[in-house]
């Protein structure tokens, strides 16, 4: 089955600073790739996604990569805020008798400092 | 738009007792999920439903953990008896999709979870 891997597990950054965080998925049929970041206390959200036919995407500080070819996707999230302080998930989506199905990876703690 | 509602937002037990968690997803939404987060990981698959129908149940602990959802609406999680292992946030979410292989993703969306003690 699909398998994911994140790094770093911690990431600490000054405000402003930009943060990357890199994801691999080991499925070559997944097709979906969301992150999600969850504050204490609360539910994943969902910030972006990208889906397998497009290789970059952008959302005012967020922006996502994908490469195919290689089997890795990575978070970008530039002039970083304190509030963007949170555990960030990705996740890969392999079709699950062709309903999709996420698997996770193991998180990443981001720390703005102020 | 309501997002997913699920109550209780926390819970203590003992081991060997029995928990009910219930989830009553985006108003419309045909796919139900529900996932266990033990501290520390990401959140992991325990079951899917399309409407009242179990899609996949692979990674459920069937002797102890069961779900449903009867109606196709709000879905019930139960786990009797729990263990120690169980202690996580159990967490329900919700996507638009109805159809298999309709589009190469369905956003899901997540309730806010219900942290689960058992000691």
């Amino acid at each position: 089955g699909e398998n994911v891997e994140q790094h770093p597990s911690t990431l600490s950054v000054q405000e402003g600073d930009s943060a990357v965080i890199k994801c691999t998925y080991s499925d070559s049929a997944s097709n979906y790739f969301p992150w999600y970041k969850q504050e204490l206390g609360k539910g994943p959200q969902l910030i972006i996604d990208i889906r397998s036919n497009v290789g970059e995407k952008k959302d005012q500080r967020i922006a996502v990569t994908l490469n195919k070819t290689a089997k890795h996707f990575s978070l970008h999230i530039t002039e970083t805020q304190p509030e963007d302080s949170a555990v960030y998930f990705c996740a890969a989506s392999p079709m699950n008798t062709g309903f999709q199905k996420l698997v996770f990876g193991t998180g990443t703690r981001l720390l703005v400092s102020p | 738009e309501a997002g997913v509602a699920q109550s209780p937002r926390y819970k203590i037990i003992e081991k060997r007792q029995s928990v009910a968690f219930w989830c009553n997803p985006i108003s419309g939404h045909a796919t139900l999920y529900w996932y266990q987060q033990i501290l520390g990981q990401g959140p992991k698959l325990l079951i899917q439903f399309q409407n009242n129908g179990v899609v996949d149940d692979s990674q459920l602990p069937k002797d102890r953990f069961s779900a449903e959802r009867l109606k196709g609406v709000d879905s019930t999680l139960k786990i009797q008896p729990a263990k120690l292992e169980d202690s996580a946030v159990y967490l329900c979410a919700s996507s638009n999709q109805r159809l298999p292989g309709q589009g190469a993703g369905n956003e899901q969306y997540f309730g806010p979870g219900t942290r689960l003690t058992v000691t």
